[in-house]
């Protein structure tokens, strides 16, 4: 069973929609959850971060973390052509490796 | 402009010819690291460096190499690629003391081992 399981899509929504987009994971010392959005033939950046649970926003994107359920989600608001993209879940322990876990990735189409 | 520079961006080789992926920074990282992608299994850890001439193993180090004798330079070096390293290449830098450790990848080095 992998670490960190991630629906692989793809997840085709209108423009305009709320998209909801979810990882669940094994590992209850990960502490540190990020969300990376990764364009074709590119590689992946930062979108969203958060340590612990909790939630975090930022513009039209939430971030919410459920440690209890071991359980993360990244929401996009009135959704665009531009967020279609593959995006990734990662996750990491306290540790000096730094090393991050990623998800396989959910594949997003935004219909226009 | 910041950024994580890799070469080449496409390699088509053949089983046992050694071949390097160069990776280079411009933003005084400490920490940098390459991942392979693969369908369905996500980005894995290759190797890491915490800095210069620290290297350590990652989740999948089996047949590859790293050096890190400058800050800003981290090659990955295939010594006999095989098939199975068929694969989609990532090179990452990050500052070490950020607590998230937000890594800025490169653009990928698409291999093909025949």
């Amino acid at each position: 069973q992998k670490e960190v399981e991630q629906d692989p899509g793809p997840l085709s929504v209108p423009e305009g929609a709320i998209v909801s987009l979810n990882c669940t994971y094994s590992n209850s010392a990960f502490q540190y959850f990020m969300w990376y959005r990764q364009y074709s033939r590119k590689g992946p950046e930062l979108l969203m971060y958060t340590y612990s649970s909790g939630n975090k926003e930022d513009g039209r994107f939430t971030a919410q973390v459920d440690k209890s359920s071991k359980y993360i989600s990244l929401f996009i608001r009135d959704s665009q052509p531009s967020d279609s993209a593959t995006y990734l879940c990662a996750m990491r322990v306290d540790t000096g490796r730094r090393a991050l876990t990623f998800g396989s990735g959910t594949r997003l189409q935004v219909q226009p | 402009e910041a950024q994580v520079t890799q070469n080449p961006r496409y390699l088509i080789t053949v089983t046992g010819k050694k071949l390097t992926v160069t990776c280079s920074q411009n933003m005084n990282h400490e920490y940098m690291s390459w991942y392979r992608q693969d369908p369905g299994l996500g980005l894995r850890q290759i190797y890491y460096s915490m800095n210069v001439e620290v290297t350590d193993k990652g989740d999948v180090p089996e047949g590859y190499k790293v050096s890190r004798k400058e800050k800003r330079n981290f090659p990955l070096i295939l010594e006999s690629p095989s098939p199975n390293q068929t694969s989609l290449y990532f090179c990452a830098s990050s500052e070490y003391r950020d607590r998230y450790n937000e890594q800025f990848f490169g653009p990928g080095t698409r291999l093909t081992v025949l």
